[in-house]
């Protein structure tokens, strides 16, 4: 187990509506990233958050939003649901100064299905 | 362009088989690398970082060419276990991105 821990499991919507995704990183890791993960596909990253600033971000539209807390969790936001954002949510925590190579350990991830 | 591309396979093998999996990337500045395993419907998790001199863990081997931007991971007398989908992942050095390929499948028949 990473430690790394995400909420919900699933989750069901309908286009239009917003959705809010939660993530708890590992013990002593300041660093959340999120990815998308579609079927058949590679994790596609959405956006890092390092000592809650936004630290880089992938090619996605601004109603993918996020948030980091003091304790370094996160929540990744997406509002105007549309049926391709239906997908595996993937978030990774890291400590990108702990020394040597930077390594991103993944939560379970949530289900997001987009009716 | 793709910054990371894999041959998404399917490889059947049988145990005790080797295999290997090629990726390529396509941004000369990236600085680490490295495979991830992904079970049906679990999340990734790391099998191996790739360093430039080439790295070991007992059966697997991982390979950096960076003049050819090319990793591999070859597999040695594969185990049911092994079945899954192998990432390619690589960041550039600032680490606050990492690339995944599409992935390679692997099952291995008894």
């Amino acid at each position: 187990e990473t430690g790394v821990t995400q909420s919900p499991t699933h989750l069901i919507k309908t286009r239009g509506q917003q959705v809010t995704l939660r993530c708890s990183s590992q013990s002593g890791h300041n660093t959340v990233s999120w990815y998308q993960q579609a079927l058949g596909q590679g994790p596609q990253f959405i956006f890092q958050y390092y000592r809650e600033e936004e630290n880089g971000r992938g090619n996605f539209p601004p109603r993918f939003s996020g948030l980091q807390f003091p304790n370094y969790s996160s929540e990744l936001n997406v509002n105007a649901l549309e049926l391709d954002d239906s997908a595996l949510y993937l978030c990774a925590s890291s400590n990108p100064y702990s020394g040597g190579q930077e390594t991103q350990y993944f939560g379970p991830g949530t289900r997001l299905l987009v009716l | 362009r793709k910054e990371v591309e894999q041959d998404p396979g399917p490889f059947n093998v049988p145990e005790g088989a080797t295999v290997a999996f090629n990726c390529t990337y396509s941004n000369s500045a990236s600085q680490s690398f490295f495979w991830y395993r992904q079970d049906c419907r679990k999340e990734p998790k790391l099998l191996m970082s790739v360093y430039s001199s080439g790295n070991e863990d007992g059966r697997f081997t991982a390979q950096l060419n960076r003049a050819s931007q090319y990793i591999s991971l070859l597999i040695r007398d594969s185990k049911l276990s092994d079945s899954a989908t192998y990432l390619c992942v690589v960041s550039t050095n600032t680490g606050n991105q990492f690339y995944f390929g599409t992935g390679t499948s692997l099952t291995v028949i008894p």
